[in-house]
């Protein structure tokens, strides 16, 4: 069974500054992907980005940016000059290539404090 | 981009009642459709897998006579949550598969509130 960790329910954070939100995983699957979203206030699930376990390099997308550690089992989202507009839930989420099902961690809340 | 939408967005019912929720894909065929519940401060957990044409496949601990899931069509998901209980208070998305860039992306829909008084 598949399983995802964030021991961060809540972080506070300086607008403009780097923020680091933890996701560590437990798979018995060679294959499989990792996700990230951002849940607003508002309830929609926004996909932030991908990494594959097989990918060789770190997934970045904008200010988004994954600190992909297979060997640990941790997939960190890395958030560059944070906003405002950054405050919210952030799930990880994992999915097996034979599954479709994603499987989410319990969040972090993150706030951007101006 | 693949959009997925919900409907109703909020919903209100007693006690007892049925209530219909809707999700669609609206620019992509989605064989595959999720519905997800997610409980205040909480995450979200798959309720049951849609499949297009077949029976869907429910999650443990999910009672399949309660949550009628129905996906008659490539782009169409109907959830129903038959005699509904305050305890069924909580917000319900779905979200859809689709094959993007050689791989499958799972597309959110915005979630619908339902509240049962």
């Amino acid at each position: 069974a598949q399983k995802i960790t964030q021991t961060q329910p809540g972080m506070f954070v300086q607008e403009k500054e780097a923020v680091t939100l933890d996701c560590t995983y437990d798979t018995s699957d060679q294959s499989y992907g990792l996700f990230w979203y951002k849940q607003p206030s508002s309830g929609e699930m926004i996909f932030l980005i991908y990494q594959g376990s097989y990918d060789e390099q770190n997934a970045t997308e904008g200010r988004y940016s994954l600190n992909f550690q297979k060997a640990r089992k941790s997939a960190n989202l890395v958030i560059s000059a944070s906003q405002l507009g950054d405050s919210a839930m952030y799930f990880c989420a994992m999915r097996d290539f034979g599954n479709e099902k994603l499987t989410f961690g319990t969040g972090t809340r993150l706030t951007i404090i101006p | 981009g693949a959009v997925v939408s919900q409907h109703p967005s909020r919903v209100i019912c007693k006690s007892g009642t049925s209530v219909k929720i809707e999700c669609r894909s609206l620019d992509f065929q989605a064989t595959t459709m999720f519905w997800y519940r997610q409980f205040p401060k909480q995450s979200l957990m798959l309720m049951a897998t849609s499949n297009e044409g077949s029976k869907a496949t429910y999650e443990q601990g999910v009672e399949k006579d309660k949550f009628l899931i129905n996906h008659a069509s490539l782009t169409l998901s109907t959830l129903t949550v038959t005699s509904a209980h305050p305890e069924d208070s909580s917000f319900y998305i779905c979200s859809a598969n689709s094959h993007v860039a050689g791989r499958d992306e799972q597309y959110f829909g915005p979630g619908t509130r339902l509240t049962v008084t």
